[in-house]
């Protein structure tokens, strides 16, 4: 069964630009999951989507916004990129709702210039 | 592999011996807490969870310990194998896990042969 993957695993981009990365969650997986991973901040819960819907949301400014679609892949979209944008993106996918039975992807790494 | 933080505490442990993580948090309000283990390179993974009506988890080699009181978290891992090297993470979430999770700054556990 394969995992979470994660599309694309490096990107640069200048501030400025807009980003948008997916995310395709094990097979028959509803809900996804958005993290960001900076040395700083550590990780940092982003959204959070099941069947299409948006059902939280942690405390990120409106550039940062998602989607989910019918087949439960998702999207994130970065707009207006800055510096500190700059980290380690994680998506993880679980047939339902609830953390433990998450599956994380190996991420994407966002290098703003 | 990637960089998880730049300041991360630091737990060096002998191969063979128990190893306890300590974990932090402030939110007295935290239904439910989890322990996740990132290797370098890779995602974080889902080691052990714990809901706030019980102290005391066990699962395979790891034990995780709740202390509501001091809002107190720990792993213990033992007979600590070389796989066991990775940055352990902390992560809590109230609503009964209905929320977005919060996570600790994480600690990099070595193992010395």
């Amino acid at each position: 069964k394969a995992g979470v993957t994660q599309t694309p695993r490096y990107l640069i981009k200048t501030r400025g630009q807009q980003v948008t990365l997916s995310c395709s969650p094990i097979s028959g997986h509803r809900s996804v999951s958005w993290y960001q991973q900076t040395p700083g901040q550590g990780l940092q819960f982003l959204f959070e989507y099941f069947s299409e819907t948006q059902r939280n949301k942690g405390n990120f400014p409106g550039r940062f916004s998602g989607r989910q679609f019918s087949n439960s892949r998702s999207e994130m979209n970065v707009s207006t990129l800055e510096l500190g944008d700059s980290a380690l993106y994680l998506c993880a996918s679980s047939l339902v709702r609830g953390y433990n039975e998450q599956f994380f992807g190996p991420g994407t790494r966002l290098t703003v210039l | 592999g990637e960089s998880v933080g730049l300041h991360l505490p630091t737990l060096s442990v002998q191969e063979g011996d128990n190893s306890i993580i300590n974990c932090a948090y402030s939110n007295s309000a935290s239904d439910y807490f989890i322990w996740y283990k990132q290797e370098s390179g890779k995602g974080p993974q889902f080691i052990i969870d714990i809901r706030s009506n019980m102290d005391k988890r066990q699962g395979q080699r790891v034990t995780v310990l709740l202390n509501k009181t001091v809002k107190h978290l720990s792993l213990q891992i033992a007979a600590t194998q070389p796989g066991d090297s990775a940055v352990y993470f902390c992560a809590e979430t109230s609503g009964g896990g209905a929320d977005g999770l919060t996570f600790g700054k994480g600690t990099h556990l070595i193992i010395q042969p």
